[in-house]
């Protein structure tokens, strides 16, 4: 595989379970992202993380846990979510945070919160 | 932070050129102009960046205004596969800020192309 990938690509939950997205990168990258993107709205950041140490929660829900225990690997858990918590939720990696590296984009997860 | 204006919308016809322009009148001089598309169903991908100096790569141009108000997307033979949503984004390069690196979408611009 190449690129970014994510996992599941489509997931449907109620608001009292517990998942977890998964993203990882075969681009040998330093720096990983989650975004959320609702509908009619712009991508937004939430977290950043750098040779695996966060360095940005974009004032984020705690209901939203993300986890990096490497830096080829991401994860986002979820529980007891909202229904306005359903979105599109993109991971991205780039070699830095410099504005000098492009981010590559994962596909996303489609998450519908019932 | 500086932000970024682009039409709602634009169309083309295949095969022939598209400009798409962005206005951002509050750039500093730290700014990178970024611009990044979104196809459908798909996560963004870059498209080209640029600081002060017109730009080319295989996919597109970027050409900035002199005074760096204003930059146009240039794709010089619009194709089906071009039909997306594209986003100009200034990146600050100021290291230490808090800002510093960060993709600010907007709205962007959705580009319609006709067979």
């Amino acid at each position: 595989e190449t690129g970014v990938t994510q996992t599941p690509r489509h997931l449907v939950m109620g608001m009292t379970n517990k998942k977890s997205l998964k993203c990882e990168q075969h681009l040998g990258h330093n720096a990983m992202y989650w975004y959320k993107q609702s509908a009619k709205k712009p991508l937004e950041l939430m977290f950043v993380y750098n040779f695996k140490e966060q360095t940005e929660n974009n004032s984020v829900p705690s209901r939203f846990s993300p986890e990096c225990p490497n830096s080829s690997h991401l994860f986002l858990h979820l529980h007891t979510l909202q229904p306005e918590d359903s979105a599109l939720y993109l991971c991205a990696s780039s070699q830095g945070s410099s504005p000098l590296y492009e981010q590559y984009f994962g596909p996303g997860t489609r998450l519908t919160v019932t | 932070d500086a932000k970024t204006t682009q039409p709602n919308s634009m169309e083309s016809n295949e095969e022939e050129p598209v400009h798409l322009p962005c206005n951002h009148s509050t750039i500093s001089g730290t700014d990178y102009i970024h611009w990044y598309r979104q196809l459908p169903s798909q996560g963004p991908e870059y498209v080209i960046h640029g600081l002060t100096s017109n730009v080319n790569n295989r996919m597109a141009s970027l050409a900035i205004a002199e005074d760096r108000k204003s930059s146009t997307l240039i794709l010089h033979r619009a194709t089906l596969r071009d039909a997306a949503v594209y986003y100009c984004i200034l990146r600050d390069s100021r290291a230490g800020g808090t800002s510093y690196g960060k993709l600010t979408f907007g709205q962007g611009t959705i580009l319609t192309v006709h067979p």
